[in-house]
This record gives structure tokens, C-alpha cells and sequence, in this order.
């Protein structure tokens, strides 16, 4: 199975847009027609999910974050990334990547990223 | 979006002990539901696909039952390792939903 490493700032203004990225290693992200997402969790609450792509570039996404996500993948680097807009407090969760697997389940996790959105 | 309700929020129970927790999604989801266990600090694990197919490397204890709107978790003999959070997932519409998690702690 691939390893998926989160990385990105810990620390994000008000206002400002978080940036984070998922690097596959150990697979391509080419491979086996998977899709690629992003889960956060808010400290001490449930998971949400906020998107998912495909390595063409086929993207979806909760439409309750739909307007300040978008997801996007570099082939070259066998990676793909996160950015949130106009980031507020409530944005402040620990960000996974997975890969989306059998019966639409997520079976491949990263360790996870804490952001923190604060000034 | 599709809801998804779990019970209990929190059980207390034995080494040994047969525990289930429940899932009830607020329509038809067919079989597209999944489980995960997560402990403090790390990322959840799945456990069940499909609402009753065990992922590789899952202890046979772990299984899954369910269709429709009404699923179960059971762990048949509690080990000191399975102390953690539950999630239920469903996979039958986007936006994917999570329950709300249901804590197993030491009684």
C-alpha cells in the first residue's frame, strides 16, 4: 500500500487561504483508477469530508465548503493539494489525506496535519 | 446530505465483552457503508467496507451486518487495543458523511 505524508503550514491567518499538500509515495497516484481526498477533524469532533480528485483532474467536493476549496494534483511530483479560502476559526482541524477505496470507504490515511487558524 | 446516527455515543465495557454499536442512516444507503476505528492522536483505520467486508489485516473479531438504513458493528470479544472511537462512513452519495462517533472506554 502507498504512504501519504500531509504537509503545509500550521499556522493560518484570518482571511488567508491554507495551503497543504499530500505526497504518495510507495504508488502512483496514477494507479488502479483510485481517487485521491481530503478529511479534516475539528479538535475533540467527527470527520467531514471536503473533496476528492481523480489523477485526469476530476474533482468533487461538500458543497458546504464547495466555494472556497479546490483540490488539484501534480502527476510529476505524485501529489496532490488543498487550498481553503477566506479561512475563519472554524476552519481549525487536523487535515488527512486518504484514498478512496472500495464501496466508496477510505483505506489509505496520512498521519494527519494540525492547522490552526488564528492572527 | 445523508445523515448518519450512531448509538451509543459512548459505551463502557470488559476485556472479553461482546459490544455493538449501531448505525442508522436517514435514507436507503444500501451496502455503501463503512467502519473505522480511530485512537487519540492518529488517523482513523477501516475496518469494514461494504457493511460486511473485512479489510486485509482486520482481527476476524471485527465484523459487520447491515443494509438499507440499519447497520451494526460488532467486536465479539473486546481486547485491550480496541479501546478507541468508532466512525461509520456512507459511500452511497456525495458529500461522503461520517456518524458522530461512538467511544469505547475501559469499565
Amino acid at each position: 500500500q502507498p504512504h501519504l505524508q500531509e504537509s503545509g503550514p500550521g499556522l493560518v491567518k484570518p482571511s488567508e487561504t491554507l495551503s497543504l499538500t499530500c505526497a504518495v509515495s510507495g504508488g502512483s497516484l496514477t494507479s488502479s483508477n483510485y481517487y485521491w481526498g481530503w478529511i479534516r477533524q475539528p479538535p475533540g469532533k467527527g470527520l467531514e469530508w471536503i473533496g476528492s480528485i481523480f489523477y485526469s483532474g476530476i474533482t468533487y467536493y461538500n458543497p458546504s465548503l464547495e466555494s472556497r476549496v479546490t483540490i488539484s494534483v501534480d502527476m510529476s511530483k505524485n501529489q496532490f493539494s488543498l487550498r481553503v479560502s477566506s479561512v475563519t476559526a472554524a476552519d481549525t482541524a487536523v487535515y488527512f489525506c486518504a484514498r478512496r477505496a472500495a464501496a466508496d470507504s477510505f483505506d489509505v490515511w496520512g498521519q494527519g496535519t494540525m492547522v490552526t487558524v488564528s492572527s | 446530505d445523508i445523515q448518519l446516527t450512531q448509538s451509543p455515543s459512548s459505551v463502557s465495557a470488559s476485556v472479553g465483552d461482546r459490544v455493538t454499536i449501531t448505525c442508522r442512516a436517514s435514507q436507503d444507503i444500501i451496502t455503501w457503508l463503512a467502519w473505522y476505528q480511530q485512537k487519540p492522536g492518529t488517523a482513523p483505520r477501516l475496518l469494514i467496507y461494504g457493511a460486511s467486508s473485512p479489510q486485509s489485516g482486520v482481527p476476524s473479531r471485527f465484523s459487520g451486518s447491515g443494509s438499507g438504513t440499519d447497520f451494526t458493528l460488532t467486536i465479539s470479544s473486546l481486547q485491550p487495543e480496541d479501546f478507541a472511537t468508532y466512525y461509520c462512513q456512507q459511500g452511497n452519495r456525495m458529500p461522503w458523511t461520517f456518524g458522530q462517533g461512538t467511544k469505547v472506554e475501559i469499565k
